[in-house]
């Protein structure tokens, strides 16, 4: 299994809402990542756990709240989130190469997020 | 801080070579990726440099000088489903940290 699986596709929540967006990935990565990007820009990294271990926050807001409940599994719950958070959620992960370092992510197809 | 710089749009036409740069200012730098977006797609990786010199991946090739501060992302024999967004983006030391350039949207022309 070579993919990053993410769901739901889409979601559609009202400002009041929680909601939880959820990330897999079965290759055996220990760093996982979440991403927002908004259409025409660059992912923009939010968070980075390392061994099941949060190790970037990238100054984040609190209604955006990560969870790794194992080294398999990402989570992002949402709550109280603004009309300007709508956009693309990428969960991302990679492997640590020889020397420590690691290169390539893999990105899971996204969550397309409209906050009303 | 970080920055990456990179051209907004490159149109070329089917089977030609295409160039597409990218300049970086960080304040710590491990290495140099480029990634591959389709409209509505995610991001794929596409080549990683850590040192000097070029890599080569099929039509694919991607170059990196440190001491210029400088990469770019070679696109040889091009066809029409290698019109997307092409982003650089540098890691910091232990490669966590990624930082994503504004991104450069290739057009190819029959």
């Amino acid at each position: 299994d070579t993919e990053v699986t993410q769901t739901p596709k889409h979601l559609v929540m009202g400002m009041t809402n929680k909601k939880s967006l959820k990330c897999e990935q079965h290759m055996g990565h220990r760093a996982m990542y979440w991403y927002k990007q908004k259409a025409k820009k660059p992912p923009e990294l939010m968070f980075v756990y390392s061994y099941e271990k949060l190790s970037i926050n990238e100054s984040v807001p609190s209604r955006f709240s990560p969870e790794c409940p194992n080294s398999s599994l990402l989570n992002l719950h949402l709550h109280a989130l603004q009309p300007e958070d709508s956009a693309l959620y990428l969960c991302a992960s990679s492997h640590r190469r020889t020397g420590g370092q690691y290169n390539e992510q893999f990105f899971g197809p996204g969550t397309r997020l409209t906050v009303l | 801080g970080q920055s990456l710089e990179q051209p907004s749009e490159v149109t070329a036409v089917e089977g030609a070579i295409v160039q597409i740069n990218c300049t970086y200012q960080t304040s710590g730098f491990y290495g140099l990726s480029w990634y591959q977006q389709h409209d509505g797609g995610a991001p794929t990786f596409l080549s990683y440099n850590a040192l000097d010199g070029l890599e080569e991946t099929g039509r694919f090739s991607s170059f990196l000088s440190r001491s210029d501060s400088y990469g770019y992302l070679l696109l040889q024999e091009l066809q029409m489903k290698d019109s997307a967004s092409y982003f650089c983006a540098v890691s910091d030391t232990g490669g966590f940290k990624t930082i994503f350039g504004a991104g450069t949207r290739l057009f190819v022309k029959a």
